[in-house]
């Protein structure tokens, strides 16, 4: 069963910048896997931020951006505002039986 | 604008069976792929499967592979996730979503239909 890694939980002051990593249980994440980015607020549907790595949606704020390194996808918030508080999920393709794999999540806390 | 509107919220039995939709609207339906995901109480998201209304083509998760059925209907432009029999382990919210391919993006959602299940 693969499996696909995030940390818990990040704390960041507004302001600031904070960077949230995404890797596979099967080894280094490339762009082959075009990595997606969804940010979900308690009670709402998630809304996609970033997709095939690097690419914005028409919506997305431009604090956000999506990048390969290390192995991992990772997103980076740049210049973090209060409303950016929320948890983030990366999503895998993998191809094949397994289609897609969403990240384990991670809360953002900006204090 | 592109909307996907879910089906309300359901409250149901074990073993009873359950079909529940998501409308898409402002766009080519049959040219957008639609996939459906759980999100069990207080968990993370979890993908489950897709269709293209186009020609139905299906693709599920091993997870759900024979534990739910995705469908959709052209001339409508609903798609739909059903079960046979329901069991508690299905209480969660489900969301469908628009995928232009079947690889690289994801970017519409809808709000969510809520489904409850207990004795």
């Amino acid at each position: 069963q693969t499996v696909v890694t995030q940390e818990p939980s990040l704390t960041v002051s507004p302001g600031g910048t904070v960077t949230l990593t995404c890797a596979s249980s099967t080894g280094a994440v490339t762009s082959r896997y075009y990595p997606n980015w969804f940010q979900q607020k308690p009670g709402q549907a998630p809304r996609a931020l970033i997709y095939s790595t690097s690419n914005k949606h028409s919506w997305t704020p431009a604090r956000f951006s999506g990048s390969l390194l290390g192995g991992k996808a990772v997103l980076t918030l740049s210049g973090v505002q209060p409303e950016d508080e929320a948890e983030y999920y990366c999503l895998l393709y993998y191809g094949g039986a397994q289609l897609r794999v969403f990240g384990t999540g991670t809360k953002v806390t900006v204090l | 604008e592109v909307q996907l509107v879910q089906s309300g919220a359901e409250v149901k039995k074990p073993g009873e069976s359950l079909k529940i939709s998501c409308k898409g609207s402002g766009y080519s339906f049959i040219t957008y792929w639609i996939g459906w995901v759980r999100q069990m109480p207080g968990k993370g998201l979890e993908w489950m499967g897709i269709i293209y209304p186009g020609d139905s083509d299906t693709r599920y998760s091993p997870s759900f592979q024979g534990q739910v059925t995705i469908s959709a209907d052209k001339s409508i432009s609903t798609a739909y996730l059903q079960w046979s029999s329901l069991k508690a382990s299905d209480t969660a919210m489900y969301f469908c979503a628009r995928a232009p391919d079947d690889t690289t993006m994801v970017d519409y959602w809808g709000q969510g239909t809520l489904v409850t299940v207990s004795s």
